[in-house]
């Protein structure tokens, strides 16, 4: 059973606009969620997280959006450059502090110049 | 220089042989983890480790074996290599075990190939 879901395994942006990556989840009680980037040959780098009690979280060009109603999340990356290609994976901590996280499949962006 | 590295980057074996991936870091931190990325799986978590001489299973931990005898090091044996183990290997550190507020660092990754 997959707590994690990434249903788009790759898109294409064009450089310049904005790029979206979904992610959405089963369990409520998820505590934080944290989105993780990867370019080919190297391991995943952390990118920017939200708590389950925020809705939004910012950091220069990345945005992340919570909607706990919906138990959806996305990343939004604006504008889009071509050093944004790479997989996104989403990640979801666990309630009570000892399980590790939970990723999902991944989303591969390209950034088209 | 502080970090996280796995050795080696690549290896090839063959079927039955034991395998065994080194990880190492230098921030003392806590928590070390094993995973394996497959092209349509994302990463699968294997095993990780609290602390020294504290493991447990993850997801998919068969033929898998750890050991944490010291906090820097957490290395992953294959003790009989299988077709399937052909895969991707991350280890991972991190100073709380979700990774929650304090992300996990990843190494570059061993690319295993089972022939």
């Amino acid at each position: 059973d997959q707590q994690v879901k990434q249903n788009s395994p790759s898109l294409s942006v064009q450089e310049g606009r904005i790029s979206i990556l979904n992610c959405d989840y089963t369990n409520s009680m998820f505590d934080y969620f944290l989105w993780y980037k990867k370019y080919p040959a190297e391991g995943p780098t952390f990118l920017i997280s939200i708590s389950s009690i925020k809705d939004k979280n910012e950091d220069g060009r990345f945005t992340v959006f919570l909607n706990k109603s919906a138990k959806h999340l996305s990343l939004h990356i604006v504008p889009s450059q071509p050093g944004d290609s790479a997989v996104y994976f989403c990640a979801a901590v666990p309630p009570g502090g000892n399980t590790p996280l939970v990723f999902g499949k991944g989303t591969r962006l390209s950034v088209i110049a | 220089d502080a970090g996280i590295t796995q050795s080696p980057r690549y290896k090839i074996t063959e079927t039955g042989r034991q395998v065994t991936l080194m990880c190492h870091q230098t921030w003392s931190h806590s928590y070390m983890f094993w995973y394996r990325q497959d092209l349509g799986h994302g990463l699968r978590l294997i095993y990780y480790s609290a602390a020294a001489d504290i493991t447990d299973k993850g997801e998919v931990p068969d033929g898998y074996v750890v050991s944490r005898s010291k906090t820097e090091n957490f290395p992953l044996t294959l003790e009989s290599a299988t077709r399937s183990q052909t895969s991707v290997y991350f280890c991972a550190s991190s100073e709380s075990s979700t990774g929650g507020n304090s992300p996990l660092h990843f190494g570059n990754g061993t690319r295993l190939t089972v022939t």
